[in-house]
């Protein structure tokens, strides 16, 4: 089976740096995604990361070390659009072709 | 690309009713997903379809629950009876395949039972 960990809660103040770490426990490892979710919203793809290293996309990064199952999302400059939940998730089943998802990091920004 | 379609956004019914979600992938997406998300179990996946095929229903809950892909640009998740423990948003979500393919959500179906 899949477990992946995360932090339930994160607050940060705007314009600061976070990260948000995640754990996992698969079997079988494809890579790992990050999406985000506002309130009332569907989550959105944030980024995808398949080997050791870091990816970066404007303000987001993402890092994963695969002999640590360990990856992170960092955001930086943040801005209170950032407030959401962060989660991360893994490919799974037959083909990994769907995901099985973190139960997300709710992510405050303040002023 | 409209993206994920999904109808209606917001349903109230009462308790035993049945109750018929509707998706619309996007196009030329070989795969369907069917998702809920309450608090209490984060977001689940309930079934996903291959080329219309369903591939994995090992998410839905039990037999009240039922989903069909007639054609590649539609699906639909039925609940009947429906129960106020199903009460929860409901996602369709396509994407091409594979490990490294971006999943598109839907905005959701809000479904309350009562």
């Amino acid at each position: 089976g899949q477990s992946l960990e995360q932090p339930s809660e994160v607050t940060a103040v705007e314009g600061a740096i976070v990260q948000i770490n995640c754990t996992y426990q698969t079997s079988g490892f494809y890579g790992l995604s990050w999406y985000q979710q506002h309130d009332g919203g569907a989550p959105t793809f944030l980024s995808y990361n398949a080997l050791d290293g870091l990816e970066e996309t404007g303000r987001f990064s993402s890092f994963l070390s695969r002999s640590d199952s360990y990856g992170y999302l960092l955001l930086q400059e943040l801005q209170m659009k950032d407030s959401a939940s962060y989660f991360c998730a893994v490919p799974e089943g037959s083909g990994a072709n769907n995901l099985f998802f973190g139960t997300g990091t709710r992510l405050t920004v303040i002023p | 690309d409209a993206g994920v379609i999904q109808s209606p956004r917001h349903e109230v019914t009462e308790m035993g009713q049945e109750v018929t979600l509707r998706c619309k992938p996007i196009s030329g997406h070989d795969y369907l997903f069917w998702y809920r998300q309450t608090m209490m179990r984060g977001l689940e996946l309930l079934i996903y379809f291959n080329n219309n095929v369903p591939i994995d229903d090992s998410g839905m809950p039990e037999d009240r629950f039922s989903a069909k892909m007639p054609n590649a640009s539609f699906s639909t998740l039925k609940i009947q009876p429906s129960e106020p423990r199903d009460s929860a948003v409901y996602f369709c979500a396509s994407s091409s395949g594979g490990s490294g393919n971006t999943i598109y959500f839907g905005e959701g179906s809000w479904l309350t039972v009562v």
